[in-house]
């Protein structure tokens, strides 16, 4: 099947400063990609829709200026957590649907970040 | 605004048992829906995706089927194994965009 990676896997920082989280399609091309956020035993949690070439679409009750989306191309999307605080931490998901595969959405292994 | 229920919340079985997890839907207006793998600590891995024209889709051990006009669908295991313990996700997608809708999963412990 199709993969999705993701970069870093982990992360730690410290309070105020800025993470990136890259996601990848490896082997097919995504115009759309989204982004969920998973906290310890909860499901996950839709933040955006990351648009190739367009603005992100975000969920209700997601900050976008603290949240920032960049899809550069068909195959990478970036999410930039800003000014991360504590209550960030969390496990952040991408996933891309496989056109060829029925829309199949398949996911990046997760990155785990925890802000002292 | 969709919702999807998983039932039950977790399952203990032992080894060989065949077993149901079902999910629940309430807009019956789906794109497809899809059943997901998820280990400790781990991405999603697919397990099923099922069309809302098509009934069931079969792979392996696995069977899914969806009944779109009730809002349900069940993932069946046969003979279950230590290795199927994880946590399973039921997602529907309403299309427009392929979001997914998740429920909060069945926690699975097969025991050897």
């Amino acid at each position: 099947g199709a993969v999705v990676s993701q970069h870093p896997s982990w992360v730690i920082c410290k309070s105020g400063t800025s993470v990136k989280i890259e996601c990848r399609s490896l082997d097919f091309q995504a115009t759309t990609m989204f982004w969920y956020r998973q906290f310890p035993k909860q499901s996950l949690m839709l933040m955006a829709t990351s648009n190739e070439g367009s603005k992100a679409t975000y969920e209700q009750g997601v900050e976008k200026d603290k949240f920032l989306i960049n899809h550069a191309s068909l195959t990478l999307s970036t999410l930039t957590v800003t000014s991360a605080h504590p209550e960030d931490s969390s496990f952040y998901i991408c996933s891309a649907p496989e056109r060829l595969a029925g829309e199949t959405q398949y996911f990046g292994p997760g990155t785990r970040l925890l802000v002292l | 605004k969709q919702e999807v229920t998983q039932i039950p919340a977790a399952l203990s079985v032992p080894e060989g048992e065949n077993l149901v997890l079902n999910c629940s839907f309430t807009d019956s207006a789906i794109y497809n829906l899809q059943w997901f793998r998820q280990d400790p600590g781990k991405g999603l891995t697919s397990l099923l995706l099922i069309q809302s024209s098509q009934r069931e889709q079969t792979s392996g051990r696995l069977n899914a089927s969806l009944d779109k006009s009730s809002g349900r669908s069940t993932l069946y295991i046969a003979a279950s194994q230590p290795g199927d313990s994880a946590t399973y996700l039921c997602a529907v997608s309403a299309g427009g965009g392929n979001k997914l809708v998740f429920g909060a999963g069945t926690i699975l412990r097969v025991k050897s």
